[in-house]
């Protein structure tokens, strides 16, 4: 069976200093995989997605960056922390059909507090 | 505009009675999705179920149902004999495509209702 994992599962960082969130997927080949950031009492923003290795798409504008140098590895990074970075951080993935039933799969989440 | 609204900030419930949570969307996309997502306190996000725009009947997973009013662009998560173990947040989504006709990275999910189960 797939499971995804994350780590870690909570962060406290200073303003200024780099990120790095891991995500890693077994039991599937080629998922899709995605980013989101859910801020206090929100719903969840999409921040990147990746269709396979090297392949990184940004849905909005911001401090962090995304790196895909495996098939089922995704990397969130950020080379200076800002106090608006702080959230809750999701790592997901699907099977990759690109259809309407695509079904996402959460990792267990990192809350990251810049301070 | 808003792609998903959940206009219930927090739900009470008392302990195997039904509740609804309601959802409603926005797209223009003929072919889309719609899924519900639990998310307890631990902070997973859990699949619960989905509808699809072309169903013709309403999804239903155990105690989950889905009531989907296509005409009205809603989607409402119907749970049946709640348990305490229910009480957590719930997330509704939609899966959109973009104009070549992908969906990836289309997923827009709404605020959220907290919902509590009490004995």
């Amino acid at each position: 069976s797939q499971t995804i994992h994350q780590w870690p599962a909570t962060l406290v960082q200073p303003v200024g200093s780099p990120l790095s969130l891991e995500c890693t997927v077994e039991g599937t080949s080629n998922p899709n995989l995605y980013w989101y950031r859910q801020a206090a009492g929100r719903g969840l923003q999409l921040l990147f997605y990746s269709v396979g290795i090297g392949q990184i798409s940004s849905e909005v504008p911001q401090n962090l960056s995304a790196s895909r140098p495996q098939d089922r590895q995704f990397i969130l990074s950020s080379k200076k922390l800002l106090l608006s970075d702080s959230g809750f951080y999701l790592c997901a993935w699907s099977l990759g059909t690109g259809a309407p039933n695509e079904k996402l799969f959460f990792g267990s989440g990192t809350q990251l507090s810049v301070l | 505009a808003q792609k998903i609204t959940q206009t219930q900030p927090g739900m009470f419930v008392q302990e195997k009675e039904a509740v609804t949570l309601d959802c409603t969307y926005d797209t223009s996309d003929p072919s889309y999705g719609l899924f519900w997502y639990k998310q307890p306190s631990s902070g997973e996000m859990i699949f619960l179920i989905y509808q699809g725009s072309y169903d013709q009947q309403n999804a239903t997973e155990g105690r989950y149902s889905l009531n989907f009013q296509k005409a009205r662009k809603s989607a409402n998560l119907v749970i049946s004999a709640s348990q305490l173990g229910d009480s957590a947040m719930y997330f509704c989504a939609m899966r959109e495509r973009n104009d070549r006709g992908s969906t990836l990275g289309r997923l827009y999910f709404g605020r959220g209702t907290q919902l509590t189960v009490w004995p």
